[in-house]
């Protein structure tokens, strides 16, 4: 059975930063193409980080590039991201995706972004 | 603001058909898969529809999508209390490089 266990969050003050991690467990990270996923108090999903299967290409969104990196340790099944530079507007609750196959371009020549297990999710709270 | 535009709220009668719709451009819906989640309130999201119109395993066939240019939609046939819940589309995006999620559309079945 795929599963997903996210760790990590807290309460950090504006400015600092965070280490999430997502364990991983039934499959194997490094054959699948994973994603970082938040959700705001309230509000809907918004999709931060990915990476491929092969770990040669990483994806991020405008609203945290050069400040999360995402990442990954084969041999402990993890993926990671971390965060700098926090701000109140990263609030939310972070939710580890595994997609379906290991990578988001599709073959037939478009991207995909099936995302078939996710995590419980771990929240962040940036406040002082 | 998204650049997948979708309602705010649909509701519908129980046993009813509903659908929720997905309105992007030629970057995003026009030229990728577009996948639908279901979300219940504290709950993680569920693939519900993967690559315009297919069914993961597992899903009722209740579910069903489709796609025609830029605009996609979510169909729920024979509603139920449990569908009650929030409703994702998502598709990556070739403008920002990376996937887009819609504003989501909550469902409440009367």
């Amino acid at each position: 059975e795929v599963q997903l266990l996210e760790s990590g969050g807290g309460l950090v003050r504006p400015g600092g930063s965070l280490r999430l991690s997502c364990g991983a467990s039934g499959f194997t990270i490094s054959t699948y193409a994973m994603s970082w996923v938040r959700q705001a108090p309230g509000k809907g999903l918004e999709w931060v980080s990915g990476i491929s299967g092969s770990g040669g290409t990483t994806y991020y969104a405008v609203s945290v590039k050069g400040r999360f990196t995402i990442s990954r340790d084969n041999a402990k099944n993890t993926l990671y991201l971390q965060m700098n530079s926090l701000g109140a507007e990263d609030t939310a609750v972070y939710y580890c995706a595994k997609k379906s196959n290991s990578d988001y371009y599709d073959s037939g020549g478009y991207y995909t972004s099936d995302f078939d297990s996710w995590g419980q999710g771990t929240l962040v709270s940036v406040s002082s | 603001q998204s650049v997948l535009t979708q309602p705010p709220s649909v509701s519908e009668a129980p046993r009813q058909r509903v659908t929720i719709s997905c309105s992007g451009s030629s970057s995003n819906v026009g030229n990728n898969a577009v996948d639908w989640y279901q979300q219940v309130p504290g709950k993680a999201p569920k693939l519900l529809i993967y690559y315009d119109d297919l069914l993961p395993s597992g899903v009722s066939d209740r579910f069903s999508g489709s796609k025609s240019g830029t605009s996609a939609s979510l169909a729920i046939s024979g509603l139920q209390a449990e569908d009650e819940a929030d409703y994702y589309c998502a598709v990556w995006d070739d403008s920002l490089n990376g996937p887009v999620f819609g504003g989501g559309t909550k469902l409440t079945v009367l």
